[in-house]
């Protein structure tokens, strides 16, 4: 059982708008701890996505966003495509755990 | 470029030993924290242990299921961070990434490296 909740899996169609939820506690994301997403293609390694709840790296198109409020946390994906389809995986910081890294237990999405 | 490739996976024995060595390259290794963070197969991400600069205490952290079997190192003179694992388990099986860590996330990646704990 994750600290932070996804839902298992998520579906679209192309050109499609798609959320991802990420749900912690008042130990995590509700203590104003931020987010961060990854992005794991199949057979290759996780990918950072956004960063500090809502910042894109360089390199991420902007159809991918971020969002915090209260405990929680959401990946919006825009405009789907099909190379999309992937693990997303979102991420914090926990004060109460040793370390401190806390994972979601990830999301697939399937673009239709 | 920045670039973390990881070595040192395979076969072992429940209760046996085994050392992973990650080569850094296209930043300066010596400023930066290193993690690792392992995924079992077809499970989720999970956070091994990390390691930050010498420059900011050069002390590591580790997961519950790992401490006292783990220890992360580093060698800044070769660019190369490592994870010495006891006492292998066969929940210890799973890919091991490498990862650059900007304070509590992990900017760069490897391609990782299987390490499987027959019992």
């Amino acid at each position: 059982q994750s600290v932070l909740t996804q839902p298992p899996s998520v579906s679209g169609a192309p050109g499609q708008r798609v959320t991802i939820s990420c749900t912690g506690g008042s130990s995590n994301i509700g203590a104003g701890y931020d987010v961060y997403w990854y992005q794991q293609l199949p057979g290759a390694a996780p990918k950072l996505l956004i960063y500090g709840s809502t910042n894109r790296p360089s390199g991420v198109p902007d159809r991918f966003s971020g969002s915090k409020s209260g405990t929680s946390a959401s990946l919006a994906i825009a405009g789907l495509q099909a190379e999309d389809e992937a693990d997303y995986y979102c991420q914090s910081y926990d004060s109460r755990l040793s370390g401190y890294v806390v994972f979601g237990g990830g999301t697939k999405l399937t673009v239709l | 470029e920045v670039q973390v490739v990881e070595s040192g996976g395979g076969l072992v024995k429940s209760g046996g030993s085994l050392t992973l060595s990650c080569a850094a390259s296209g930043f300066t290794f010596s400023n930066a924290w290193m993690s690792w963070v392992r995924q079992a197969p077809g499970k989720g991400l999970e956070w091994v242990g990390r390691i930050k600069s010498k420059i900011d205490g050069g002390t590591t952290d580790y997961a519950v299921p790992v401490k006292g079997r783990f220890t992360i190192s580093r060698d800044d003179s070769k660019n190369t961070l490592y994870l010495q694992m006891n006492s292998l388990k066969s929940e210890d099986t799973a890919v091991y990434y490498c990862t650059r860590t900007a304070r509590y996330f992990f900017d760069y990646w490897g391609q990782g490296t299987l390490v499987t704990v027959s019992s």
